[in-house]
């Protein structure tokens, strides 16, 4: 079955950088996009942007541009984010997520989440 | 950018009960482009409506969605003690693509 596996759990400090990783199976990892959103506690949900696996091509919400980076590790059906100059509203559990082979922001299949914390 | 609102914030339910969930667009979903997501506590969301009223895949049929251009409605026909659980809508028919800020549904 569709598997999102994501790192473990991060603590920054403000002005820092992380990097969370996604790693999918039980699919053609090269055939549907992957989406990333995040939930600040006790919050609702943003959509970041997505990835397409296949091209590496990458589409990211307006807020988070020049600011978040989208990449793959074909080999390892692995997609990674990363979010620079972290700031303490940063803190929130970024989630993966599968969406179709089109770029609609469906979100299908879902990983377990990744808690980030800012705190000097 | 499209705003979801929608209501109730917190709905108090008893198991069997109907529930009826509301959200609003700011301006039209293009083509109905609707989606709804389920959130328990601690875990993911989980995907169950899409283009207004199709079922994801596995989703049980007391799940219904309707509506259309800026109104529409997630109906929950009797509750289990599993639906318990806030549900987001989310428009993806424009960009930016946007959440509601979600409708809690609790045991009464």
């Amino acid at each position: 079955q569709v598997q999102l596996v994501q790192s473990g759990s991060e603590v920054k400090k403000p002005g820092a950088s992380v990097k969370v990783s996604c790693k999918a199976s039980g699919y053609t990892f090269t055939g549907y996009y992957i989406h990333w959103v995040r939930q600040a506690p006790g919050q609702g949900l943003e959509w970041m942007g997505w990835i397409n696996p296949n091209s590496g091509g990458t589409n990211y919400a307006q807020k988070f541009q020049g600011w978040v980076t989208m990449t793959r590790d074909t080999s390892i059906s692995t997609v990674y984010m990363e979010l620079n100059r972290l700031r303490s509203d940063d803190t929130a559990v970024y989630y993966c997520a599968r969406g179709p082979p089109e770029p609609y922001q469906l979100l299908w299949d879902w990983g377990q989440g990744t808690l980030v914390t800012v705190s000097s | 950018e499209i705003v979801l609102t929608q209501s109730p914030g917190t709905l108090s339910l008893s198991p069997g009960e109907r529930a009826t969930l509301s959200c609003r667009a700011s301006q039209t979903v293009t083509n109905n482009y609707l989606a709804w997501y389920q959130q328990k506590p601690g875990q993911p969301p989980r995907f169950l409506i899409y283009g207004a009223s199709s079922r994801a895949t596995g989703i049980p049929d007391r799940f219904s969605g309707s509506g259309s251009g800026t109104d529409f409605t997630l109906t929950i026909s009797r509750l289990e003690p599993e639906d318990f659980a806030v549900y987001y809508c989310q428009q993806y028919g424009s960009s930016p693509e946007t959440f509601g800020q979600g409708t809690k549904v609790e045991i009464k």
